[in-house]
């Protein structure tokens, strides 16, 4: 139980095309979703916290306006990279957690790696 | 506020002996303590937790994790290496008043044949 699932898994855009990463908890209701940014060779860094239904919450120094965060419905959280920078490129990954599920714990997805030419 | 100290950049280990990879951390409350696993362009997996009880964790694969609450550690350990176990690993921490699991910066295991 508790599989989060992240498509696309890698994907190549044009520098100043956007880029939608979704994420899908598959058999539980996130009721929080969280979004991370991987550089190689670093940690995760929290990106920003999205509640269903409700504006996400960023993390300092992360532009709300360039990274789109919706959260419609219990089971799909969607982060939009706009205007992709080479800059951009990372390995993006989230992860969720509902009311069935532990408070005190996230499920990850498996990422997706952006590279942007 | 909350944070992961991870002291160690990389760790190299001989095939079969005991491995320990380091983790102390800080939080507001009781902490809620987490170990992963990621590959090379690979998610994380998910190896061990500690919540509350027994301060020794078993998790998957074989490791094990301590909790000490008067150091503040919560050190990753092996009782026997494998090859296999090479990769990079994670350790995480929530404390019960926050709302976000904070991330180590990661400790790349290196295991040698």
């Amino acid at each position: 139980g508790a599989v989060v699932s992240q498509h696309p898994s890698w994907v190549i855009c044009k520098s100043g095309t956007s880029v939608k990463i979704e994420c899908r908890s598959l058999d539980f209701q996130a009721t929080t979703m969280f979004w991370y940014r991987q550089f190689p060779k670093q940690s995760l860094m929290l990106m920003a916290t999205s509640n269903e239904g409700s504006k996400a919450t960023y993390e300092q120094g992360v532009e709300k306006d360039k990274f789109l965060i919706n959260h419609a419905s219990l089971t799909l959280s969607t982060l939009t990279v706009t205007s992709a920078h080479p800059e951009d490129s990372s390995f993006y990954i989230c992860s969720a957690r509902g009311p069935l599920t532990s408070y005190n714990e996230q499920f990850f997805g498996p990422g997706t790696r952006l590279t942007v030419l | 506020a909350q944070s992961v100290a991870q002291p160690e950049d990389q760790v190299n280990v001989a095939e079969g002996n005991p491995l320990t990879v380091k983790c102390t951390y800080s939080v507001s409350g009781n902490p809620y303590l987490f170990w992963y696993v990621q590959y090379p362009n690979r998610g994380l997996q998910f190896l061990l937790k500690y919540i509350t009880g027994d301060n020794l964790v078993k998790g998957s694969y074989g490791f094990e994790a301590e909790f000490n609450k008067s150091q503040t550690s919560f050190h990753l350990k092996k009782p026997s290496a494998l090859v296999s176990d090479s990769a990079l690993y994670f350790c995480a921490v929530k404390g019960d008043r926050d709302d976000k699991i904070i991330f180590g910066k990661g400790t790349r295991l290196h295991i040698l044949p």
